[in-house]
């Protein structure tokens, strides 16, 4: 199983749709990210967590929402979905003392919004 | 002005031959982590390779090596003997002491090995 699991891996909604990502890990690490991937653009941060009550905002916050309801589960939500939303959405944990303290990534989300 | 640079949108390189993948960064910080991650077909991010600021030699993981010149704020990635299966994404991606847990990406290169 991988450590760093997300849900769904593909959907396709409706504008003006909520939509909810999940991510869950097993590596034990206390911080866990939000990633959009667009063509082009690379990689940008939407929310990171430090731990269960500790919630910062990314870059491209806006639009979204994040809870971190345990440790190891961070979940993303898009409370009206619209199109420029249609995105590749990574979830990311990282640990201290962990290697280079390189970023875990899932395998990601695709989400598609008519 | 951009953390991280990468100029090369796409770039092809023949099977079991050696590529150089650019990525240049900016950063007033003195330590600071620089690190590269493949992304195939799939989807999926792969962790490579990383360099510390003050680390004096080159990173090498098998046949990845980071050729880091720190006066020229440059993290290139040589891959050597290119295989088919290193056809991809690959991202450049730093982290700075002063916000340690913030990566910075690039946009990324496609590289393409031919048969």
């Amino acid at each position: 199983d991988a450590d760093v699991t997300q849900t769904p891996r593909n959907r396709i909604t409706k504008t003006g749709k909520r939509i909810m990502l999940e991510c869950s890990q097993t590596k034990g690490h206390d911080r866990m990210y939000w990633y959009r991937q667009d063509p082009g653009l690379g990689l940008q941060l939407i929310y990171y967590s430090f731990d269960v009550k500790d919630i910062n905002k990314g870059e491209i916050s806006d639009g979204y929402s994040v809870s971190r309801q345990a440790q190891a589960k961070f979940s993303l939500s898009l409370e009206s979905a619209i199109p420029n939303q249609t995105a590749l959405y990574f979830c990311a944990t990282s640990g201290p003392g962990q290697g280079a303290g390189e970023l875990f990534f899932g395998e990601g989300s695709r989400l598609t919004v008519l | 002005a951009q953390k991280i640079t990468q100029t090369q949108p796409g770039m092809f390189v023949q099977e079991k031959e050696a590529v150089t993948l650019d990525c240049t960064y900016d950063t007033s910080d003195q330590s600071y982590g620089l690190f590269w991650y493949k992304q195939p077909s799939s989807g999926e991010m792969i962790f490579l390779i990383y360099q510390g600021s003050y680390d004096e030699q080159n990173a090498t993981e098998g046949r990845y090596s980071l050729n880091f010149q720190k006066a020229r704020k440059s993290a290139n990635l040589v891959i050597s003997a290119s295989q088919l299966g290193d056809s991809a994404m690959y991202f450049c991606a730093m982290r700075e002491a002063l916000n340690f847990n913030k990566f910075y990406f690039g946009s990324g290169t496609k590289l393409n090995v031919k048969p």
